[in-house]
């Protein structure tokens, strides 16, 4: 089956740190790769995505670049700020039988202080 | 505004007490579906639709009831609730790509239920 393991949390960072957070996958067939962020209260929002690999999806100062070589999809940032504090997933999509089917990871909260 | 909305937002029930989540979107996306968050589980596919009419479980089903009647709504039943299921909800939708490549998930909210 397919499935995503994100590294655990709480990851906790002072501002203007680096931020990685760690994405592996299996997939039976060519996935779709996705990261989601989750403000409080809120629900789930696309951040970025990457159909293909070596693809680099970014938005807001965040990367993730599809890594096929070693089904990773690390999500990082060079610089981060107290507003980027939320949780982030991990997620996948592929076809099957004409259709998709999407798989998450179980979610990473980052909390960045001042 | 393209969007999914929910209703009601937060729900206090008691055990037994049917119940009704529902889930409506303006995009007139094919695919639905319904999802749960606890901590530490984060995640989890309770059931989805791939268009009207056609209804499937996810990994979580037991409990819960979803129909497809219209392509927009994608209502969540719960017919006896139990505190097991008191949890935060979210319905989500997107495009069924054939190519199943690509195709971003809008969600909901949340509905926060508490069943006592």
């Amino acid at each position: 089956g397919n499935s995503v393991t994100q590294m655990e949390g709480p990851v906790t960072l002072s501002e203007e740190a680096f931020l990685t957070i760690n994405c592996t996958y299996t997939a039976t067939g060519y996935p779709s790769l996705f990261w989601y962020v989750q403000y409080p209260g809120e629900g789930l929002q696309l951040l970025l995505k990457a159909t293909k690999a070596d693809d680099k999806g970014s938005n807001k100062g965040f990367e993730a670049t599809y890594r096929k070589e070693t089904t990773s999809f690390h999500l990082e940032k060079g610089s981060v700020q107290v507003s980027d504090s939320a949780v982030y997933f991990c997620a996948l999509s592929v076809g099957a039988g004409g259709s998709y089917i999407p798989t998450f990871g179980r979610g990473t909260s980052l909390i960045v202080h001042p | 505004e393209a969007q999914v909305t929910q209703n009601p937002r937060y729900l206090i029930t008691v055990t037994g007490k049917k119940l009704t989540v529902t889930c409506s979107q303006n995009m007139n996306h094919e695919y639905m579906s319904w999802y749960r968050q606890d901590p530490g589980l984060g995640l989890r596919q309770i059931y989805y639709s791939m268009n009207v009419e056609v209804t499937d479980k996810g990994d979580v089903p037991e409990g819960y009831k979803v129909s497809r009647k219209e392509k927009r709504n994608f209502p969540l039943i719960l017919e006896s609730p139990s505190p097991n299921q008191t949890s935060l909800y979210f319905c989500a939708s997107s495009s069924q790509g054939y190519s199943g490549r690509g195709e971003t998930q809008y969600f909901g909210p949340g509905t926060r239920l508490l069943v006592l």
